[in-house]
Order: C-alpha cells, then sequence, then structure tokens
C-alpha cells in the first residue's frame, strides 16, 4: 500500500524561529508537490518538484526533494503568522494517474 | 483568467436523498480530479478524468458513488442514497495537459442530516 507520512502533524512556533516539515513517501515518484491550505478555504499549488535533488524557494519556504531517500522537506525559515495554516504534500506515481496526500501538517505561528 | 469553480458551495441534505455536485475546470486543462475531505483529513482520491481516455474510478468509495465528465469539460459527481459518512468537502481539481500541478476548486460542502 502506498504510503504518504508526514510529520509533525501539528507544529506550534514562535514568530521568527525556523523549522521543517517532513514528508515520507513509500514508492517511487519524482514528482513532489506542497500545497497549502487556509481554513475553510481550498489548496493553493506551492511548488512543484520533479527532479531529484530539486530544491525550490518562495520567500520563507523552501522545498527540497530527495527521490533516493523517497523524502521531501518543506522549510520554514524565520516563521510569520501569516504562514499558519495546514501543509499537504502529495505525490504523483511514475505510472499512476492519482495523487497521494499526506495527512497534512498543522502549522501555527504564534506572534 | 477563471479558476476552477464549484457548485453549490454548501448542500445540506437528508439521508437517502440523492446530490449532485458540480465542477467547472478551467478551460484547456484536460485532466479533471475529484477529491473527498473529511473534517481534519487529508484528501482522498475519487476518480481522475484525462481526455477523452476511460476514467479511473479507483478511488470511488461506493457504487453509489459515480461521476461523469460532459464535452471534456464540465464534470459532475452524483452520490445517491447519501448517507451520513458522506459528509465531507468535495474538492475539484483541474490540471493542464502536461504534467504539472492541480488547481484546485473552492470545494463543495456536504453535510447529510
Amino acid at each position: 500500500e502506498l504510503k504518504v507520512e508526514q510529520n509533525p502533524l501539528f507544529l506550534s512556533m514562535q514568530e521568527g524561529k525556523n523549522y521543517t516539515i517532513y514528508c515520507n513517501y513509500s514508492t517511487t515518484s519524482d514528482r513532489l508537490y506542497w500545497y497549502r491550505q487556509d481554513p475553510g478555504k481550498s489548496l493553493e499549488s506551492l511548488f512543484v518538484l520533479l527532479s531529484n535533488g530539486a530544491v525550490k524557494q518562495e520567500g520563507r519556504l523552501m522545498a527540497s526533494l530527495d527521490t533516493k531517500a523517497r523524502l521531501s522537506t518543506l522549510h520554514i525559515t524565520a516563521a510569520v503568522h501569516d504562514l499558519s495554516a495546514t501543509y499537504f504534500c502529495a505525490l504523483r506515481t511514475m505510472t499512476g494517474n492519482q495523487f497521494y496526500f499526506g495527512t497534512g501538517t498543522s502549522l501555527t505561528v504564534i506572534p | 483568467g477563471a479558476g476552477v469553480s464549484q457548485s453549490p458551495s454548501n448542500k445540506v441534505t437528508e439521508k437517502g436523498k440523492d446530490v449532485e455536485l458540480r465542477c467547472d475546470p478551467i478551460s484547456g486543462h484536460t485532466a479533471l480530479y475529484w477529491y473527498r475531505q473529511s473534517l481534519g483529513q487529508g484528501l482522498e482520491f475519487l476518480i481522475y478524468f484525462q481526455g477523452n481516455s476511460a476514467p479511473d474510478k479507483s478511488g470511488l468509495p461506493s457504487d453509489r458513488f459515480s461521476a461523469e465528465r460532459t464535452g471534456g469539460s464540465v464534470s459532475t459527481l452524483t452520490i445517491q442514497r447519501t448517507q451520513q459518512e458522506d459528509s465531507a468537502v468535495y474538492l475539484c481539481a483541474s490540471s493542464p495537459p502536461r504534467d504539472r500541478e492541480q488547481f484546485f476548486g473552492p470545494g463543495t460542502r456536504l453535510t447529510v442530516l
């Protein structure tokens, strides 16, 4: 069974601090996606990582992909309150049509 | 340009009734996905349409669920004889022809009483 596991599930951090969210998956894939979801809202695409070693940055968020370790990370630098949201990783298998989503990481940034 | 739209935004129905949820994808997007998100949970894949190919229905939880996509554009997800466990937010997403990210609609919140 294909699994996509995120940790932590819940993260409370102070403004200005750094932290990393981890996304582990159980099958071969080189297509990894990160999304943000605000309460009561839909999902917003953050990053698309399409190759081993891919690194993308947008503002205080940086995502990376290690296909050999089957691991993607979302690093938060100097967190601000506006980053409070739930973050999902998702992978698409090499041969399939489906996107498999992690359970999400609920991030709360405390002023 | 216009994003993915879904209607209705909220639907309250009684157990045993049928419901139809609509999704209008972004123009030119060939792929369309339906997902279900229960409270506090991640996304559960339901069905996938790609162009004129046969849909991938492997995520539909029971034969009460069905979906169609007319003319390669608008899609309707139908749930027959709704049950309380069907209560969730139903999200639709579309993708352009090449392997790129999905664009999600705002979702339909379904409540079955």
